[in-house]
């Protein structure tokens, strides 16, 4: 089975810039998590949908952060504007009702 | 809320050798599952062995073994004939086998593996 697809695989901005990741999780797995993940650390779960509405978002700043999941398949994360302390890996993640979840590559941004 | 501890952030091991990274977690849950995700410099999280709670047997996969202490909440991964491959982070993560949870996974901070050739 073909994989969690990310992207991009690398991005840089600068502060106050926006950006947004992509996440297109495997097919039939009707829950989808984004991780954050800083240098050094464990990855922080921002937010998780099952099908296409929200079950967790308690850990979202949601005054610069947005997800949305249309459709409920694949899914988008912005970030406007950046912070410098949003540099991070962004991880998508996605499972079946049971565990375990599956990653994808992530996403590695970079904020000046 | 759960908590997930690494107490190692850096180990090292020899090539071939065995190397036993901990973990502990603290719940009030009875049903719920461990996991050890490795991670490389690719970034992509990989699932290296799961347990299950309810289970008294300890996981074995391959090279890959767990030590699972319920009532001590620990949870600890022993990687035998360590090989270069291996080299990676190590992140222990608890996850509530109750829906009121959302199945939410909790990750420790991580433990650093460097295999020696």
């Amino acid at each position: 089975e073909a994989g969690v697809a990310q992207s991009p695989r690398y991005k840089i901005i600068e502060k106050r810039q926006s950006v947004a990741f992509w996440c297109n999780p495997i097919s039939g797995h009707a829950t989808l998590y984004w991780y954050q993940q800083i240098l050094g650390q464990g990855p922080k779960l921002l937010i998780q949908f099952q099908n296409n509405g929200v079950v967790d978002d308690s850990q979202l700043p949601k005054d610069r952060f947005s997800a949305e999941r249309l459709k409920g398949v694949d899914s988008t994360l912005k970030i406007q504007p950046a912070k410098l302390e949003d540099s991070a890996v962004y991880l998508c993640a996605s499972s079946l009702d049971v565990p375990p979840l599956h990653f994808g590559n992530g996403t590695r941004l970079t904020v000046t | 809320a759960q908590t997930v501890t690494q107490s190692q952030p850096e180990m090292s091991v020899q090539e071939a050798e065995t190397v036993t990274l901990s973990c502990t977690y603290d719940t009030s849950e009875s049903d719920y599952y461990l996991f050890w995700y490795k991670q490389p410099p690719s970034r992509q999280m990989i699932l290296v062995i799961r347990q299950e709670a309810y289970k008294q047997q300890n996981a074995t996969e391959n090279r890959f073994s767990v030590n699972f202490q319920k009532a001590a909440k620990s949870f600890s991964l022993k990687i035998s004939d360590s090989q270069l491959g291996d080299a990676a982070m190590y992140f222990c993560a608890y996850r509530s086998a109750h829906r009121g949870s959302n199945y939410k996974l909790t990750f420790g901070k991580g433990t650093l593996l460097t295999v020696n050739p």
